[in-house]
């Protein structure tokens, strides 16, 4: 059962133009957000989060849309660099206190790729 | 601030093996996460530790298990090993391991043969 779900293995996208990579979840009991970005055989790097009580969140080039009602959360990278070539995650997280400690739900990642 | 850091970075070992893998969070941090990630199930929770206890699990078998420090280092460690045992390892920190942002290290590529 693939509680969040990125259903775009991979999106190519030109530079200076915006990327829009895409995050479906199941469990309403989801309410905080984060998207990592991953290279291969390294650990995921944290890139912005989002709580449920928001519907955006911003931070320089990234931006995070959370659509509670349809159960969707997006990022938006402008304008997209080579350098964000990478494998995007998005994971989420319960409420806080009874089995949810330290536990992220991710999805299974999708692969930017920026062309010059 | 130093990063959380994973040791090593890479191992074989045999099937029926056993393995530890090892973790420092970041100073001050006291949540330790596990993570599992391979190709076909990408990243899978493992377990939490938070002062030496474990409070949370995922759905692995009991072959996988682990432990805290006081100092909140922590070990992973994995008997009878399988081949389906290869992935690469990754532990994260956090505060407090609750809604905050956890920050991942690069992790322990592991492979069984």
């Amino acid at each position: 059962d693939q509680q969040v779900k990125q259903n775009s293995p991979s999106l190519s996208v030109q530079e200076g133009r915006i990327s829009i990579l895409n995050c479906d979840y199941t469990n309403s009991m989801f309410d905080y957000f984060l998207w990592y970005k991953k290279y291969p055989a390294e650990g995921p790097t944290f890139l912005i989060s989002i709580s449920s009580i928001k519907d955006k969140n911003e931070d320089g080039r990234f931006t995070v849309f959370l659509n509670k009602s349809a159960k969707h959360l997006s990022l938006h990278i402008v304008p997209s660099q080579p350098g964000d070539s990478a494998v995007y995650f998005c994971a989420a997280s319960p409420d806080a206190g009874g089995t949810s400690y330290g536990k992220l739900t991710f999805g299974q990642g999708t692969i930017l790729t920026v062309h010059p | 601030k130093a990063g959380v850091t994973q040791t090593p970075r890479y191992l074989i070992k045999t099937r029926g093996q056993q393995v530890t893998l090892s973790c420092s969070p970041i100073s001050g941090h006291r949540s330790v996460s596990w993570y599992q990630q391979t190709p076909g199930q990408g990243l899978q929770f493992l377990f939490e530790y938070f002062s030496e206890t474990q409070r949370n699990k995922g759905n692995f078998p009991g072959r996988f298990s682990g432990r805290q420090f006081s100092n909140s280092r922590s070990e992973m460690n994995v008997s009878t090993l399988e081949l389906g045992d290869s992935a690469l390892y990754l532990c994260a920190s956090s505060l407090l391991g609750m809604k905050e942002t956890q920050y991942f290290g690069p992790g322990t590529r592991l492979l069984v043969l």
